[in-house]
């Protein structure tokens, strides 16, 4: 059964730190591995999708790898500013992506 | 592009009563759609997936007739919650994968059920 944990479970940064936030999964057979952004009361914005053959995926000020031999994925943020603070999700999709198997997540609050 | 409504975003209700929570996509077609419920300071749980014309497959634990998903159409999927209680007040994702997207899931903004 996939397990997904987030470490750390909450973080506070200074405007302007590059921070990076971890996934790691207990299963290796994952499909692809998906980082969300979710504001309070809100749904759920895909950050950044990667195949479980692609090593990493960049977009603007987030990169995110995926290294299924050790079974950990890091979403880095760099130059994060307070409109970056929300929970980040990681979540392992499984059976060709139909089921997803969520962490916890990480409160993320960047201090101006 | 891939955007993802649900209605309403917030209801509440009596004990006993049912509810039905609609999720379309909006500018594609979703052959798959699948439900999440959220409890508060906690993950996503996956509660079951519906394709287009046939039943949902529920996951180990969710009741299937406490949680009716229908899959009407391409753009549609309900999830009514029947003879809602207390205990099932949480708060109700939507997602949705269209064709050839590699496994993607686009979601909505979310349901919030207070039951009474």
């Amino acid at each position: 059964k996939q397990e997904v944990t987030q470490i750390p479970a909450a973080l506070s940064v200074p405007e302007g730190e590059n921070l990076v936030l971890n996934c790691s999964f207990t299963d290796s057979a994952i499909y692809n591995l998906q980082w969300f952004r979710q504001d309070p009361g809100k749904g759920l914005t895909s950050l950044l999708l990667i195949q479980s053959s692609q090593r990493e995926q960049t977009s603007g000020r987030l990169n995110a790898s995926l290294d299924k031999s050790s079974g950990r994925s890091t979403l880095y943020i760099a130059a994060s500013q307070p409109g970056d603070s929300a929970t980040y999700l990681c979540a392992g999709g499984m059976e060709y992506g139909n089921k997803l198997v969520f962490g916890a997540g990480t409160i993320l609050r960047v201090k101006s | 592009g891939a955007v993802v409504s649900q209605h309403p975003s917030r209801v509440i209700c009596k004990s006993g009563t049912s509810v039905k929570i609609e999720c379309r996509s909006l500018d594609f077609q979703a052959t798959t759609m699948f439900w999440y419920r959220q409890f508060p300071k906690k993950s996503l749980m996956l509660m079951a997936t519906s394709n287009e014309g046939s039943k949902a497959t529920y996951e180990q634990g969710v009741e299937k007739d406490k949680f009716l998903i229908n899959h009407a159409s391409l753009t549609l999927s309900t999830l009514t919650v029947t003879s809602a209680h207390p205990e099932d007040s949480s708060f109700y994702i939507c997602s949705a994968r269209r064709l050839a997207a590699w496994g993607e899931q686009f979601f909505g903004p979310g349901t919030r059920l207070t039951v009474l």
